[in-house]
């Protein structure tokens, strides 16, 4: 069974940083790309960064670009989301999502979320 | 950035009708869209990959049609478990979310 475990979420000032985990379990860590996506309070879904299965290519939407850095240890089926510069905006669920990659990109599978409140 | 236009933002429907969300794309995609559900306090789930081809265990009364910028997903004979939000996503590039569509008992 596919298992993804979030941590490290909570209540940081604007400014500062916070560093997200993902575990992963259920299947082999290193043949997938893996994501992190975001939920603001009552409001929709919003892709934040995705990695390739050697952590050689990052992609992020420019909502993040330049703060947000996704990484991951294969040896360890983790993924990480180190969030710098941290923003009101950036208050959210963030989910560990598996990307499944066939035509596109679609997460096929996500952890139960982890709170991330930006607030003085 | 491709922008992706989901409709309606509300839905009511009784317990075995038919109901379809609506889903467009601000330019071509090429047939690359998902469709996501998400029950309240829970994490979303994916039910359509491809614009057509049905994710693992999910159920055969949904179904997902549409090509070029147009997508829809079709709900069968509504169950109750199927009361939920509906999402859209572009698998292109920018992996660009639709603004859901919340889908209620009547």
């Amino acid at each position: 069974e596919v298992q993804l475990v979030e941590s490290g979420g909570g209540l940081v000032q604007p400014g500062r940083s916070l560093k997200l985990s993902c575990a992963a379990s259920g299947f082999t860590f290193s043949n997938y790309y893996m994501a992190w996506v975001r939920q603001a309070p009552k409001k929709g879904l919003e892709w934040v960064a995705t990695i390739s299965t050697s952590g050689s290519r990052t992609y992020y939407p420019d909502s993040v670009k330049g703060r947000f850095t996704i990484s991951r240890d294969n040896a360890k089926s983790s993924l990480y989301l180190q969030m710098n510069s941290l923003k009101s905006e950036d208050t959210a669920t963030y989910y560990c999502a598996r990307t499944a990659t066939t035509k596109g990109y679609y997460f096929d599978y996500w952890g139960q979320g982890v709170m991330v409140t930006v607030s003085s | 950035d491709i922008q992706m236009t989901q409709s309606p933002a509300s839905l009511s429907a009784s317990l075995g009708e038919t109901v379809t969300i609506e889903c467009l794309a601000s330019e071509d995609i090429y047939d690359i869209l998902a469709w996501y559900q998400q029950k309240p306090g829970k994490s979303p789930q994916l039910l359509i990959y491809d614009a057509s081809s049905l994710h693992t265990g999910v159920p055969s009364r949904f179904s997902g049609s549409g090509s070029g910028t147009q997508y829809s997903l079709k709900i069968n004979s509504l169950q109750p478990e199927d009361f939920a939000s509906y999402y859209c996503q572009n698998g292109l590039s920018a992996l660009t979310f639709g603004s859901g569509t919340k889908l209620e008992i009547k």
